[in-house]
């Protein structure tokens, strides 16, 4: 069976501070991964996705960046947050159908 | 951009009786996806249609992407149903891109 981790499950960060929230899927082979992201009272909306390996699109510019250094991991970063990174960040694979994580809740202070 | 219109915002029921949400595109999509909203925010899979209609229990769905919408039906609606359902549509162009609508808070009563 297939299993999708994030980290951490919850973050209070600094304006300013850097960011990094992980993602790993586990029982699936080459899936697409999305990082996705929802502000308190706003839509959820797809950020980046993947493919493969090495490769991130992003659809959404938010001052972030993703990466993905392996097939079952999904990396969401930013060296400097600012207030409007505060919101929910769900991962999520497919190979057709999507299915997400447990997500991070993220505070900017 | 592509949208994806959801109504009704909220929905009251009493227990044992039903009713549908709906959700309209304004672009032909290619799937759909519907959701619930678990008490950690994320996203629990209802369903997942290219066409037609799926049935798990007291859920039913139904997509029609020549007419663009696409309807989740619940029947005998108990308390712990209560809960924020979302429907999600992909394009298909290249990838799978989901579209969100902004929810359906329903509240089952006794």
């Amino acid at each position: 069976a297939q299993t999708i981790h994030q980290w951490p499950v919850a973050e209070i960060k600094a304006v300013g501070s850097p960011l990094s929230l992980g993602c790993t899927i586990k029982g699936k082979s080459s899936p697409n991964l999305y990082w996705y992201w929802q502000a308190t009272g706003g839509t959820l909306q797809q950020l980046f996705y993947s493919i493969t390996v090495g490769q991130v699109e992003s659809v959404v510019q938010l001052n972030l960046s993703a990466s993905r250094p392996k097939d079952d991991q999904f990396i969401l970063s930013t060296e400097k947050l600012l207030l409007s990174h505060s919101g929910f960040y769900l991962c999520a694979w497919s190979l057709d159908e999507q299915y997400f994580g447990p997500g991070t809740r993220l505070t900017v202070l | 951009g592509d949208q994806v219109e959801q109504s009704p915002s909220a929905l009251s029921l009493h227990e044992g009786t039903g009713s549908a949400l709906r959700c309209n595109f304004t672009t032909t999509m290619r799937a759909v996806q519907w959701f619930r909203k678990n008490s950690r925010g994320s996203l629990i899979n209802l369903f997942y249609l290219a066409s037609g209609t799926k049935e798990n229990g007291r859920l039913k769905s139904a997509f029609d992407s020549k007419e663009r919408y696409s309807t989740l039906h619940i029947r005998d609606a108990q308390l712990e149903d209560s809960g924020t359902y979302f429907c999600a549509a992909e394009r298909g162009s290249g990838y799978n891109k989901l579209t969100f609508g902004k929810g359906t808070v329903l509240l089952v009563s006794p």
